[in-house]
């Protein structure tokens, strides 16, 4: 089974935080993603990766970076968090071609 | 790049009736369509998937039927039950998984 694992289920932060949502795979896959789900949006690619130090800009990538140090972990870097980024964080890898969703990371900025 | 359109955003049906749900796409490079089932407070979930070079593809009680002229793939689930109810999500992309673009996605409701 492909596991992919986010470490926050919830988190709650203040407006200008710096926030950092991660995400680790078990497999030695390549390729990962970063999605936010908001209700009537569907699901919205902000960053994804190939490789170990590599990035690329999804759909929305605005007020977002990422990091990619080790391939096992790709983490989402909100530098200044705003209330418009209170949102379902979900992180995704993929395995024999199919896309895996991790659990999500439902954020609120207050 | 890549648009797609999903129809209905609610869907309600009577327990033991069929569903369909649909979804149009913009690209007609795309080549890979899957659908996604997202029960409540949970992860989405692959349930089926088709490639551009077969029309149909079924699993049980679920299939999906895809129309590359029009720009337009469907899925249908048969003999609905109560464990149905989810939001689905269908996705189109030219590069496999890597690139998916997704729908609004279709609150599904069983009633019994």
């Amino acid at each position: 089974d492909v596991k992919v694992t986010q470490s926050s289920r919830y988190l709650v932060k203040r407006t200008g935080e710096k926030v950092f949502l991660e995400c680790v795979q078990d497999m030695d896959h390549e390729n990962m993603f970063w999605y936010r789900q908001d209700p009537g949006l569907g699901l919205r690619l902000i960053y994804f990766s190939y490789d170990v130090k590599m990035k690329e800009k999804g759909d929305i990538p605005e007020g977002y970076s990422v990091s990619r140090e080790k391939k096992e972990r790709f983490s989402l870097i909100l530098e200044s968090a705003s209330t418009n980024q209170t949102s379902m964080y979900l992180c995704a890898t993929v395995s024999d071609e199919k896309l895996f969703f991790g659990s999500g990371t439902q954020l609120s900025v207050l | 790049g890549e648009n797609v359109e999903q129809h209905p955003s609610t869907l309600s049906v009577q327990e033991g009736d069929s569903a369909v749900i649909k979804c149009t796409y913009s690209d007609s490079a795309s080549n890979y369509f899957p659908w996604y089932k997202q029960e409540l407070g949970k992860r989405p979930q692959l349930i089926i998937d088709i490639r551009s070079n077969v029309g149909e593809k079924k699993d049980q009680r679920i299939a999906v039927t895809l129309n590359k002229t029009a720009k337009h793939f469907s899925l249908h689930i048969t003999e609905t039950q109560p464990e149905d109810s989810a939001v689905y999500f269908c996705a189109a992309s030219e590069g496999g998984a890597d690139g998916l673009t997704f729908g609004k996605g279709t609150h599904l409701i069983i009633q019994p």
